[in-house]
């Protein structure tokens, strides 16, 4: 079946330390995407890459690094320069057609990290 | 900048309608509706494009005013398993970015 797969589902951390979230895709899909979730607050944009070794900041970069190496990897680094990291991270991808985002996102099922 | 959605919560008994609003301060050429269940991940429902194209759910229906970048949802004579939170993300002409509103948590009772 194809989807979007997150590991790991829960993770903690001390602080101060680097943690990397990954995302593989089988959808075939060129854009990726890395939300941080936070009560309340929505769905926030961190990154997104549309092609391979490609990628742009969202709205909340600070703190986090990606790569894309891969067409169907896109993992993320929580480094200990965020300041409040604990939260649950949502990859997503889609169909890059055109220029514009007209195609729905695939989500995965979440990685859900704590900081001690 | 994140879209304005309202209300921020409703509760309906079955069989109920209600209507979610989502609004950008930015020009739109899509918005895109997903729910999402507590702890899981969010679920596709709707994308509408600018220019009138539309696909989706069957039960849940939606409208978009271009000139005023706005969008509301409908979702008629309510079910239980409507229940979760539902987010409006938007994306501009300028490429692949999509950006989600703080969500709409919609409670449905028996």
């Amino acid at each position: 079946d194809g989807g979007i797969t997150q590991s790991p589902k829960y993770l903690f951390r001390k602080e101060g330390q680097n943690v990397t979230l990954s995302c593989e895709q089988n959808l075939n899909h060129d854009a990726m995407y890395w939300y941080r979730q936070d009560p309340g607050q929505g769905l926030r944009l961190i990154y997104y890459s549309q092609i391979v070794n490609d990628f742009q900041k969202g709205d909340i970069a600070e703190g986090y690094s990606v790569s894309r190496e891969k067409k169907e990897s896109f993992p993320l680094t929580v480094t200990s320069a965020q300041k409040n990291p604990t939260a649950f991270y949502l990859c997503a991808s889609r169909e890059a057609r055109g220029r514009v985002n007209t195609g729905e996102l695939f989500f995965g099922e979440g990685s859900r990290l704590t900081v001690l | 900048q994140q879209p304005v959605q309202s209300p921020q919560a409703v509760i309906l008994r079955e069989g109920e309608d209600a209507v979610i609003n989502c609004s950008s301060s930015k020009a739109l050429y899509s918005v895109h509706w997903y729910r999402q269940k507590h702890g899981e991940a969010p679920v596709f429902l709707m994308i509408l494009l600018k220019g009138g194209e539309q696909k989706g759910h069957e039960k849940i229906s939606a409208s978009f005013n271009e000139k005023k970048q706005q969008s509301s949802l409908y979702l008629t004579a309510s079910q239980l398993s409507y229940s979760g939170t539902y987010f409006c993300g938007t994306g501009g002409t300028g490429g692949f970015k999509t950006i989600f509103g703080a969500g709409t948590r919609l409670f449905v009772k028996a």
